[in-house]
C-alpha cells in the first residue's frame, strides 16, 4: 500500500528553527508538496521537489531525497502565526497525490 | 473575487435531506478536485475534473454524487448522508492535472450530519 508518515505533533519556541520529517512509500514518485493549513482554513502550498537536494524559500526550506523516501521542512525564525498544520503529499506514478496526515505545530513564546 | 470560494462555509444536515455544495474558482485552472478532510486523517480524494469531465472517482459512495457544468464550477450533490460523512469538505483547483503545478484549496464547507 501507498503511506505517508510524519509526526502528528511537534512544539517549538518562537525565534528557532523546527525541522518536520516526512517519510513516504508510494507506487512511483512525482514530486512531493508541503502545504500549510491553519486551523479552519484552507491548505495553502508551501513548496515542490521533484530532484534530490534543498530548497530555500525565505524562512522556509525542504529537503528531499529520493533514495531514502525522505523530506523535511524546515522553518527558521520561528514566528507564532507559524503555528499550523503542516501537510506533506506525493504524487505518485498515476500522478495522484497522497495525503500525510499532517504535523501540528505549536509556537510556544 | 479571487481564488476558490466555497458556499456554504458550514451545513448541518439530517440523514434524509438532499443539499449541495458548490465551489467555484477564478483562476482559469482546467482541474478542479473534491476532498474530505476528516480530524487527524490524510486528505481523502473524492473526485477529479479535468476540463469538465471526471476522471477520478475513488471508490466513494453513491449519496456524494459530483457535477461540473463548466470548468469554474463544480459541485457535490448530497443525499441520505450518514454521520460518519460530517468532515470538511474541500474543493481545489490547478492549472493542469498532475505534473508539477499545485492544488489552490477552498475554505472548505464544515458538514455535520445529525
Amino acid at each position: 500500500g501507498q503511506n505517508i508518515d510524519q509526526p502528528t505533533e511537534m512544539t517549538a519556541t518562537e525565534g528557532a528553527i523546527v525541522q518536520i520529517n516526512c517519510t513516504y512509500q508510494t507506487s512511483g514518485f512525482n514530486g512531493l508538496f508541503w502545504y500549510q493549513q491553519h486551523a479552519g482554513e484552507a491548505p495553502t502550498f508551501l513548496s515542490y521537489n521533484v530532484l534530490d537536494g534543498l530548497e530555500e524559500k525565505g524562512r522556509f526550506s525542504s529537503f528531499l531525497s529520493r533514495s531514502k523516501g525522505y523530506s523535511y521542512l524546515l522553518l527558521k525564525e520561528l514566528q507564532m502565526k507559524d503555528s499550523a498544520s503542516y501537510l506533506c503529499a506525493v504524487r505518485d506514478s498515476n500522478y495522484q497525490l497522497i495525503w500525510g496526515a499532517g504535523t501540528k505545530l505549536i509556537i510556544k513564546p | 473575487e479571487t481564488g476558490v470560494t466555497q458556499t456554504p462555509r458550514h451545513l448541518v444536515m439530517g440523514m434524509t435531506n438532499k443539499k449541495s455544495l458548490k465551489c467555484e474558482q477564478h483562476l482559469g485552472h482546467n482541474a478542479m478536485y473534491w476532498y474530505k478532510q476528516s480530524a487527524k486523517k490524510p486528505l481523502e480524494l473524492m473526485f477529479v475534473y479535468s476540463l469538465e469531465e471526471r476522471v477520478e472517482n475513488n471508490s466513494v459512495p453513491s449519496r456524494f454524487s459530483p457535477e461540473c457544468p463548466n470548468s469554474s464550477h463544480l459541485f457535490l450533490h448530497l443525499h441520505t448522508l450518514q454521520p460518519e460523512d460530517s468532515a470538511l469538505y474541500l474543493c481545489a483547483s490547478s492549472q493542469e492535472m498532475g505534473s508539477s503545478y499545485e492544488q489552490y484549496f477552498g475554505p472548505g464547507t464544515r458538514l455535520t450530519v445529525t
